[in-house]
This record gives structure tokens, C-alpha cells and sequence, in this order.
């Protein structure tokens, strides 16, 4: 099943705006990731926040994680249209490098 | 998504028919993955494997098995493809930063009739 419900699952802004996305998960964690999926591709890791942290920073990226609500959100700065994708958070548990991730947010960002 | 590599890039089956699914690495890392992604719908893992000639289940193992007979390939199969098994297939191995995130190869599209 699947660990992460990400919300809202589609989301659509003007470039410049901020994005938000929010990740609710359900059992005890050890890190949570957010990946990027451009249409028809891979995946791509942004960031990992470990279960002990509460805020993270990468570029325009701020993401954070309270492991009381079990819950994470990511959040985009000063959108582009580049950063149209949809994004999915990951988690693991102690004791395993296995991955579960949620059913991902949809972003589009209008030039 | 150089460093993993997967052929086919499409491919289509009919039911019944059965099919290999190849992954290659170049990064020389001990853990591979094997993901089915339905549409809408995040990754869900089908197999992994910790070291060369070792396996394990993942959260949708039935209709598959998979082989790792080096370091480099994990393959996937399917005995007796059905409706259900179409799908975006990705192989993943751990990035160089960190064994926790994954790297992800372009991935293999499979549509069963």
C-alpha cells in the first residue's frame, strides 16, 4: 500500500508564485525524500530530510518534516515553468534502504 | 539518467506472452530496484536485490520474477503477461550520495492486450 498521500494532487500556479505541496504518511520513519518526475521520465531526487530534523534547504527548495502529525511538506520558491512536474515523496523505515512513495502532486507552472 | 540503463524503452505484449525486462548499472553498487508505476500513481516496489545473486520480495511481487547473475543486470520477467501488468517499469539503484536516495533509470513502458 501506499505510505505517502500527497495533497493537493494537482496544483496549478503562475510562474513567480510559491508552491506548496503537503506528504502525510502513516508508520515511523527514518527519512523522508521528494522526487521530481518530468512527463514520460525517470525520477529525480531533490531533497532528504532525516526523521530527526524539522527543516531542510536546498536552493529554492525548503522542505519540513514534523514526525508528530507524521506529515512533510515541500515548498518551491519563485516558481518557473521549468519546475512543471509532478512530485512524490518517499519514505523509509529503520533498518531498510527500501522506498515507499506516495501518489505524487501534479504541478504546472504558467508562464 | 546516465548510469542505468533499461531496454526495451516500449514494448507490447500480448496476454500470455512473456517478456524480459533488462537493467545495467555502471555504477558498480551492490542494491538494485525494480518499480511499477501505474497512471496517477506513485512507485510501487516489485523486487530488489542487496547484492549479486541475492532477491527479494517487494510490495507486488505476483506475475514477476527477476534474476541478478552479476553486479551490473538485474532483470525482470513475466512468465504469462496479463491487462495488468501495463505499466511504466523503473529500475533504480542507490545514488553516490547517499544509500537511502535512488537513482532512477528512463524506464520501460509495457502495454498488455
Amino acid at each position: 500500500s501506499q505510505q505517502g498521500e500527497e495533497d493537493p494532487q494537482a496544483l496549478s500556479i503562475q510562474e513567480g508564485e510559491n508552491a506548496t505541496m503537503n506528504c502525510s504518511y502513516k508508520t515511523s520513519i527514518n527519512n523522508l525524500q521528494w522526487y521530481r518526475q518530468n512527463s514520460g521520465r525517470g525520477l529525480v531526487h531533490l531533497i532528504l530530510i532525516r526523521s530527526n530534523e524539522r527543516e531542510k534547504h536546498s536552493g529554492r527548495l525548503r522542505v519540513t518534516l514534523d514526525t508528530s502529525k507524521k506529515s512533510s511538506s515541500l515548498l518551491i520558491t519563485a516558481s518557473r515553468a521549468a519546475d512543471t512536474a509532478s512530485y512524490f515523496c518517499a519514505t523509509d523505515a529503520a533498518g531498510s534502504y527500501q522506498l515507499t512513495f506516495g501518489k505524487g502532486t501534479k504541478l504546472s507552472v504558467i508562464p | 539518467n546516465a548510469g542505468v540503463t533499461q531496454t526495451p524503452k516500449f514494448q507490447v505484449l500480448k496476454t500470455g506472452q512473456s517478456m524480459t525486462l533488462q537493467c545495467a548499472q555502471d555504477m558498480n553498487h551492490n542494491s538494485m530496484y525494480w518499480y511499477r508505476q501505474d497512471p496517477g500513481m506513485g512507485l510501487r516496489l516489485i523486487y530488489y536485490s542487496a547484492s549479486e545473486g541475492t532477491t527479494d520480495k517487494g510490495e507486488v511481487p505476483n506475475g514477476y520474477n527477476v534474476s541478478r547473475l552479476n553486479k551490473r543486470e538485474f532483470s525482470l520477467r513475466l512468465e504469462s503477461a496479463a491487462p495488468s501488468q501495463t505499466s511504466v517499469y523503473f529500475c533504480a539503484i542507490p545514488s553516490g550520495t547517499s544509500s537511502y536516495e535512488q537513482y532512477f533509470g528512463p524506464g520501460t513502458r509495457l502495454t498488455v492486450t
